[in-house]
């Protein structure tokens, strides 16, 4: 079992629409969330780190953690072709300690 | 917000040849710097953790022989792939430590493509 999965995809959705990214972890131990966006050929580009069971939300984005399922998820709102690249999924014990990326998911936004 | 770069970008080099990649935090201090490779429609695999003043600690399967790291300040710490081969072709990021803003994360570096022919 990997310790970070994501469904590799690819998310299909239209513009305008609510794209939901799934990530689940296997360390309890895990404290610090976090998730990136990559464009390809690009390095990953920080979007939204979350540290506590709910809700955290900036903008269009809107991360979700639930530590006794160990999962955690991001919504992405009013979705754009721009939003079209891969998120990862990243998990780490302490923040800014090692971090475990997970796959990642391609989305693709379709105008 | 905080600014890591890395020099060269690109490089394309012969088999045999060493290459010596440079990581650096701009704008704030960086105690850990981490180095990461990524293979084509792959995800980030950890290289190594680098910390300031001291050795470099390696992930399991890296070989520290081959990929020399090297964290001299608080702002630069460079990745040397000693006789690259083709298999080594690929793209090395790095990213470093910092507390901005109250929050303790990694930035991570626009990254440099590797080929070596």
């Amino acid at each position: 079992q990997k310790e970070v999965e994501q469904n590799s995809g690819p998310l299909s959705v239209p513009e305008g629409a609510i794209a939901s990214l799934n990530c689940t972890y296997s360390d309890r131990g895990s404290q610090s969330f976090f998730w990136y966006r990559q464009y390809s050929g690009k390095s990953p580009e920080l979007i939204m780190s979350i540290y506590s069971n709910g809700d955290k939300e900036d903008g269009r984005f809107t991360a979700q953690l639930n530590k006794a399922s160990q999962y955690v998820s991001l919504l992405i709102r009013d979705s754009q072709p721009s939003d079209s690249a891969t998120y990862l999924c990243a998990v780490a014990r302490n923040a800014g300690n090692m971090l475990t990326f997970g796959g990642g998911t391609r989305l693709m936004v379709k105008p | 917000g905080a600014v890591v770069s890395q020099h060269p970008s690109r490089v394309i080099c012969k088999s045999g040849t060493s290459v010596k990649i440079e990581c650096r935090s701009l704008d704030f201090q960086a105690t850990t710097m981490f180095w990461y490779r990524q293979f084509p429609k792959q995800s980030l695999m950890l290289m190594a953790t680098s910390n300031e003043g001291s050795k470099a600690t390696y992930e399991q399967g890296v070989e520290k022989d081959k990929f020399l790291i090297n964290h001299a300040s608080l702002t630069l710490s460079t990745l040397t792939v000693t006789s690259a081969h083709p298999e080594d072709s690929s793209f090395y990021i790095c990213s470093a430590r910092g507390l901005l803003g109250g929050t303790d994360t990694q930035y991570f570096g626009p990254g440099t493509r590797l080929t070596v022919l």
